[in-house]
């Protein structure tokens, strides 16, 4: 089985710019979240969807937002980059099934410039 | 949310164990404990979780203590691919993943 993808791979993006980034989960799960990880320190919780619904957010600005759709696939947008928006941005998903156990892939490493 | 510690860093010998404590003094009762690595420039792996009793799989093995407030993460036989950070986490209500810094295990030949 696939495991979870995302993409782009890479990106650079300039200050003020708008950017879209995708995960498609592992087929069969239903609940996404979205992580930031900067770089030296550990991810930092962003959102979690299940079922096309927010089912959480961490302290981000309004500047991100995310939304699940039909197939369970994910888009997280972040609006006006600041140059502290660059980091990796990683996206896990789980079966409900299992608990916390999440399965995360490989992120999408985002520069801003 | 309880937080988690954990020592910065720790060396250990290929094919000894490797021990990574963990501290959660401030966890509840129906919190459970995950550990998670992350590889360089990966995305994080799950590698085991417990609530009370001490778990075991293919990967490694789950020391929680009696009352709770800390736990140990054991890799049996640490190789060179055991290189990584690893991540002790209590889990919060909704199930989002707390990280803290980590415990940056360099396994040594």
């Amino acid at each position: 089985d696939a495991g979870v993808t995302q993409s782009p791979t890479h990106l650079i993006k300039t200050r003020g710019q708008h950017v879209t980034l995708r995960c498609s989960p592992i087929s069969g799960h239903k609940s996404v979240s979205w992580y930031q990880q900067v770089l030296g320190q550990g991810p930092q919780f962003i959102f979690q969807y299940y079922e096309k619904e927010e089912r959480g957010r961490g302290n981000f600005p309004d500047r991100f937002s995310a939304r699940q759709f039909p197939n369970y696939s994910s888009e997280l947008n972040v609006n006006a980059l600041l140059l502290g928006d660059s980091a990796l941005y990683l996206c896990a998903s789980r079966s409900i099934g299992l608990l916390y156990e999440q399965y995360f892939g490989p992120g999408t490493r985002l520069t801003v410039t | 949310d309880a937080k988690t510690t954990q020592p910065t860093s720790m060396d250990c010998a290929e094919g000894r164990a490797a021990n990574l404590p963990c501290n959660h003094s401030t966890i509840s009762g129906n919190e459970y404990v995950y550990w998670y690595r992350q590889i360089h420039s990966q995305g994080p792996q799950y590698i085991i979780h417990g609530l009370k009793n001490n778990e075991t799989n293919e990967m490694a093995s789950l020391i929680i203590t009696e009352d709770r407030k800390s736990s140990t993460l054991i890799l049996p036989h640490a190789t060179l691919r055991d290189t990584a950070v690893y991540y002790c986490i209590v889990v919060s209500q909704g199930g989002k993943l707390i990280f803290g810094q980590g415990t940056e295990l360099s396994v040594k030949p």
